[in-house]
């Protein structure tokens, strides 16, 4: 079966400071992978997808960026994280080939906390 | 522009009755409807969907009703229980897109 991974589960950093947190999938391969932010009250907003290796389509302008180093590996990251970074963080991952019948499946996400 | 909007942010329901969960959304290239559960600290899970061409879809107690005129969806739990204590967030995905665009949840509590 497949599963999605995501860490660290919280993570409490300073202003300026650089961010790197990481997503794998296990149990499938070439799948759609994305990036999603919940600001505190808000519902989920996508900041990045990845249909193959190498690419990384961009939905909201902002401090942060993606990589996709490996098929089945998914980046976020930030040279220098601001306060209205904080929020929880969630990787996700659906089927390479159909649809918008295939759903998404979410890791348990990051608690990003800026002091 | 919230192409998905979930206007109750809280329901309260007692157990063993039925929980109705309301979506309405503005774009008409939407062709997929998912519903997903999120308990505190976890990432969402997958509940059930439905295709723009139906306008039902059950699996268990869970029911999901799409009435495309209205461009409005609804999420029937019944009986409700418990463990359905959570946020439900509903989203959408458009013309063979795999992206969602998804609402601002509704927490849902089932009272003993």
């Amino acid at each position: 079966s497949q599963t999605i991974h995501q860490w660290p589960a919280t993570l409490v950093q300073p202003v300026g400071s650089p961010l790197s947190l990481e997503c794998t999938v296990e149990g499938t391969s070439n799948p759609n992978l994305y990036w999603y932010r919940q600001a505190a009250g808000r519902g989920l907003q996508l900041l990045f997808y990845s249909v193959g290796i190498g690419q990384i389509s961009s939905e909201v302008p902002q401090n942060l960026s993606a990589s996709r180093p490996q098929d089945r590996q998914f980046i976020l990251s930030s040279k220098k994280l601001l306060l209205s970074d904080s929020g929880f963080y969630l990787c996700a991952w659906s089927g390479g080939l159909g649809g918008g019948d295939q759903p998404q499946h979410f890791g348990d996400g990051t608690r990003l906390s800026i002091l | 522009d919230q192409q998905v909007k979930q206007n109750s942010p809280s329901l309260s329901v007692q157990e063993g009755r039925i929980s109705i969960l309301n979506c309405d959304y503005t774009n008409s290239m939407f062709d997929y409807f998912l519903w997903y559960k999120k308990y505190p600290a976890e990432g969402p899970t997958f509940l059930i969907s439905i295709s723009s061409i139906k306008d039902k879809n059950e699996d268990g107690r869970f029911t999901v009703f799409l009435n495309k005129s209205a461009k409005h969806l609804s999420l029937h739990i019944v009986p409700s229980q418990p463990g359905d204590s959570a946020v439900y967030f509903c989203a959408a995905s458009g013309q063979g897109a795999q992206k969602l665009v998804f609402g601002q949840g509704t927490r849902l509590t089932i009272n003993p």
